[in-house]
C-alpha cells in the first residue's frame, strides 16, 4: 500500500526566512509525485509534477526536488500570501489505476 | 485551461433528501474521481472513472452513487446521508497519457448533512 509522511505539520516563518517541507514516501513502481497547494475551503490547487529522481521543478519562490525515497519543497523569501496548506501525493503504477494517495499536509504560515 | 467546474458551491440536505453534485471539465481529460475532505484532514478517494467506466471504488457506502453520463461529467448522487458525511466533496481531473498524469481540482462542494 502506498503511503506518504510530511513532515512538519505545521510550520511558521516570517516573511523572508527560507526553509524546507519534506515529503517521505513508499510506492510500488512511482508513477508521479504531486505537490498542491490548499487554501482553507478551497480545493488543491496543482503545483508540481515530479517523476523521476533528480528531478527539479520551479515556480516563483518555490522548487520541488525528489529523491528515491523523499521529495522536499523549498520556500525562498516566503510571502504572507504563501500562507496555505501544501500537499503531498503519489501515484504508483502498481495496478492503483491512477488513485492519488495523500499526505496529511503541512500547514504554512508566513508572519509579516 | 486548466478548470475544473463544480455545482453547487454549498448544500445544505436532511437526512431524508435526495440530492446530486456536478462537475464538468472541458480539458478533454478521460479520468475523473470523486474525493471526500473532512476538515483538517487530507482528501480521500471515493470513486475513479476512467473512460466513463468505474475503474475503482473505495468502498464507499451506497448512499453515494457516481454517474459519468460523458466524458465531460461526473455527477455524485445522495440519498439518506448522515450527519458524519457532512464535508467538503471534490472534483478532479487528469489525463491518462504516461507523463500527463496530475490532476487537476474543482473547487468543492461544501456538504452538510442536517
Amino acid at each position: 500500500e502506498d503511503q506518504v509522511t510530511q513532515s512538519p505539520e505545521a510550520l511558521r516563518l516570517q516573511e523572508g526566512e527560507s526553509s524546507s517541507l519534506n515529503c517521505s514516501y513508499t510506492v510500488s513502481g512511482l508513477r508521479g509525485l504531486f505537490w498542491y497547494r490548499q487554501d482553507p475551503g478551497k480545493g488543491p490547487e496543482f503545483l508540481f509534477t515530479l517523476y523521476s529522481a533528480g528531478e527539479e521543478k520551479e515556480k516563483e519562490r518555490l522548487k520541488a526536488t525528489l529523491t528515491k525515497k523523499e521529495s522536499f519543497l523549498h520556500i525562498t523569501a516566503p510571502k504572507p500570501e504563501d500562507s496555505a496548506t501544501y500537499l503531498c501525493a503519489v501515484q504508483g503504477g502498481g495496478g492503483s489505476n491512477y488513485k492519488l494517495t495523500f499526505g496529511k499536509g503541512t500547514l504554512l504560515t508566513v508572519n509579516p | 485551461d486548466t478548470e475544473v467546474t463544480q455545482t453547487p458551491k454549498h448544500l445544505v440536505m436532511g437526512m431524508t433528501n435526495k440530492k446530486s453534485l456536478k462537475c464538468e471539465q472541458h480539458m478533454g481529460h478521460r479520468a475523473m474521481y470523486w474525493y471526500k475532505q473532512k476538515a483538517k484532514k487530507p482528501p480521500e478517494l471515493m470513486f475513479v472513472y476512467s473512460y466513463e467506466k468505474l475503474s475503482i471504488n473505495e468502498s464507499v457506502p451506497s448512499r453515494f452513487s457516481p454517474e459519468c453520463p460523458n466524458s465531460s461529467l461526473l455527477n455524485l448522487h445522495l440519498h439518506a446521508l448522515q450527519p458524519e458525511d457532512s464535508a467538503l466533496y471534490l472534483c478532479a481531473s487528469s489525463q491518462m497519457d504516461r507523463g500527463r498524469t496530475e490532476a487537476f481540482f474543482g473547487q468543492g462542494t461544501r456538504l452538510t448533512v442536517v
